[in-house]
């Protein structure tokens, strides 16, 4: 089945503890990106990657890094998270071209307390 | 810089209603749209692309349209259902194709 898994749905972390979001997808996709959902403030992108080791920054990419070593994987870090990126986190990917659908993840939640 | 909105923010009709949603956005030149469908707690799901060169695509009860010259898309689900509940999301993507702008969402209750 074609699908973009995110782990894990669930987090709480403690201010400062750094963390690990995953995104993987089976559809040997180029683009890949990761959004944020706010209350208010709807879905705004953090980062995108292109292809394998190519990334750049969305809208919000402060206290956000990426990397794109392989194509399928495209993980989310936060070094020091803080309370205002607690948040509902989105990962995306689709093809390469103009006309392509996008593709999301089920979403993760988190909590930092 | 692309802004995509969508009223309303909430829609409640009964069952069997056929319905409109709306999506306008300020930058005509996309070459497509997209349309999401959220259940509460979930991911997002892609309903429909529509492409600029398209003014219709049809997905069994659903059919969204373009207009780029009005800057306006509709989302039209026929006979609705319960099932049908959800926040229904529009989103265009930016020149570069990088990035999708997303609208704040209708969120649709079907009352049985």
């Amino acid at each position: 089945e074609a699908q973009v898994t995110q782990n894990p749905r669930y987090l709480i972390t403690v201010t400062g503890k750094k963390l690990t979001v995953t995104c993987s997808q089976n559809m040997n996709h180029e683009y890949m990106s990761w959004y944020r959902q706010d209350p208010g403030l709807g879905l705004r992108q953090i980062y995108y990657s292109m292809n394998v080791e190519v990334t750049d920054k969305g809208d919000v990419p402060e206290g956000y890094k990426v990397s794109r070593k392989e194509k399928r994987n495209f993980p989310l870090i936060l070094e020091s998270p803080s309370p205002n990126q607690t948040s509902l986190y989105f990962c995306a990917s689709r093809r390469q071209g103009q006309n392509t659908e996008a593709f999301f993840g089920q979403g993760t939640r988190l909590t930092v307390v | 810089k692309q802004e995509v909105t969508q009223i309303p923010a909430a829609l409640s009709v009964p069952e069997g209603e056929n319905l409109v949603l709306n999506c306008s956005f300020t930058d005509s030149a996309i070459y497509n749209l997209q349309w999401f469908r959220q259940d509460p707690g979930k991911g997002l799901t892609s309903l429909l692309l529509i492409q600029s060169s398209q003014r219709e695509q049809t997905s069994g009860r659903l059919n969204a349209s373009l207009d780029k010259s009005s800057g306006r898309s509709t989302l039209y689900i026929a006979a609705s259902q319960p099932g049908d509940s959800a926040t229904y999301l529009c989103a265009a993507p930016n020149n570069a194709g990088n990035m999708l702008t997303f609208g704040g969402g209708t969120r649709l209750m079907v009352k049985p």
